[in-house]
């Protein structure tokens, strides 16, 4: 099967613009997870689609939104981009669709984005 | 905030020699998973414990779990130059309802000498 894909692999915006990110998952995965990785923060959890629905949210402002489409392909949108916006953007896909904690998570390459 | 908190931050090695990493976490799991990262890409998948299991093997890697102390270990036996490379432990908090949500340590960057 082909991993998870991601593009564009590299963005660079400049502050105040918006941004929109795209992910493949896995096929026959359904749930798909968005991560912010910087130097600073190291990993955060964004959030997390299930079947469109929008399961799990972490703790980013609203500037950061996303949605998952019938196929499962999900995008991540990031209005009036700031330079602390500045980092890789990893998505994630899983097959699982029950409970027994989290799964093994399968990420894309990411999307390195850089805000000037 | 980040769950776990890796021991040591850096790891400087020989090729041949074992590496060892921690990781503590605060509060109670479902499991605990580590992953792999080489230069700022993607994750790679390594292993996964459940909070109900103590060590798991997959190859030259040995993960241990201790709920009472909330910590794990990753052990890479007979390392390699390509294992150079940043681990991250992650939990998952007792998430419920097969939410799927990763709070990631700070990792450990692996740097092994040939």
């Amino acid at each position: 099967k082909a991993g998870v894909t991601q593009t564009p692999r590299y963005l660079i915006k400049t502050r105040g613009q918006q941004v929109t990110l795209s992910c493949s998952p896995i096929s026959g995965h359904r749930s798909v997870s968005w991560y912010q990785q910087t130097p600073g923060q190291g990993l955060q959890f964004l959030f997390e689609y299930f079947s469109e629905t929008q399961r799990n949210k972490g703790n980013f402002p609203g500037r950061f939104s996303g949605r998952q489409f019938s196929n499962s392909r999900s995008e991540m949108n990031v209005s009036t981009l700031e330079l602390g916006d500045s980092a890789l953007y990893l998505c994630a896909s899983s097959p699982r669709t029950s409970g027994g904690g989290t799964d093994t998570q399968y990420f894309g390459p990411g999307t390195r984005l850089t805000v000037l | 905030s980040q769950q776990g908190e890796e021991d040591p931050q850096a790891l400087s090695i020989q090729e041949g020699e074992n590496a060892t990493m921690n990781c503590s976490y605060k509060t109670s799991i479902n499991n605990l998973q580590w992953y792999r990262q080489n230069s700022g890409r993607g994750l790679v998948h390594l292993i996964l414990i459940r909070s109900n299991e103590r060590e798991k093997h997959s190859g030259r890697l040995r993960v241990t779990l201790d709920t009472s102390k909330k910590s794990s270990s990753l052990l890479i036996t007979a390392s390699r130059a390509a294992d150079t490379a940043s681990y991250f432990c992650a939990t998952d908090g007792r998430v419920s309802g097969g939410y799927n949500k990763l709070i990631f340590g700070a990792g450990t960057r692996l740097a092994v000498h040939p």
